[in-house]
């Protein structure tokens, strides 16, 4: 069936540096992906999402410069967090979906900020 | 604003008893209804997808229902078992938006 990969699994890096996360979809076109965030203890929060070749809807409270989605192309989205703070570190989870098909989630990312 | 609500928020039920909860959403917008099942901390794992009023899915012991018209979707648990404690998450989606319900969440007492 349908898979989504999401990339690194875990990540660990200073403050102040960047960190992009990976989400392809590896056996269908996902016109429509979706980007979470989990915080200790509660559900998850939808941060943005994006639609293949135009720019990322991004939900309230969650900053555009901070946290860059690209979704250059049908397969691939990608999660840049810049100029990471401890305060950004959390379990971040991404979507797919295609037309007419279920979403397929990954695996997730943890990134934790030093 | 396109809200989806779930009830009970949390649920205690004795290992072996039968449960069901539910997911109500506006019926406008409607394109397809998510169940997924979630661990904290792991990938939530999609359980069933429904797209038409008088769907009825099951998967082993759980099944669910769903009524577009009067914008509902009902979750069953048969016999439940500890390993069915999660929190059981429903979300609307209307095509391009994916609305989500702030779940339920399943305790199984043993």
């Amino acid at each position: 069936g349908a898979v989504v990969s999401q990339h690194p699994s875990r990540v660990i890096c200073k403050s102040g540096t960047s960190v992009k996360i990976e989400c392809r979809s590896l056996d269908f076109q996902a016109t429509t992906m979706f980007w979470y965030r989990q915080f200790p203890k509660q559900s998850l929060m939808l941060m943005a999402t994006s639609n293949e070749g135009s720019k990322a809807t991004y939900e309230q409270g969650v900053e555009k410069d901070k946290f860059l989605i690209n979704h250059a192309s049908l397969t691939l989205s990608t999660l840049t967090v810049t100029s990471a703070h401890p305060e950004d570190s959390s379990f971040y989870i991404c979507s797919a979906r295609g037309l007419n098909s279920p979403l397929h989630f990954g695996n997730g990312t943890r990134l934790t900020v030093t | 604003i396109l809200n989806v609500e779930q009830s009970p928020q949390s649920l205690h039920v004795q290992e072996g008893d039968s449960t069901n909860f539910t997911c109500s959403f506006p019926s406008s917008n409607f394109y397809a209804l998510h169940w997924y099942r979630w661990e904290t901390a792991k990938s939530p794992e999609a359980l069933f997808v429904m797209t038409l009023n008088g769907d009825e899915k099951k998967k082993g012991r759980i099944s669910a229902t769903l009524n577009t018209k009067e914008g509902y979707s009902y979750l069953y648990i048969k016999g439940s078992q500890p390993e069915d404690s999660a929190t059981y998450l429903c979300a609307l989606d209307s095509n391009y938006q994916l609305i989500w319900g702030a779940g339920t969440k399943l305790i199984i007492k043993p």
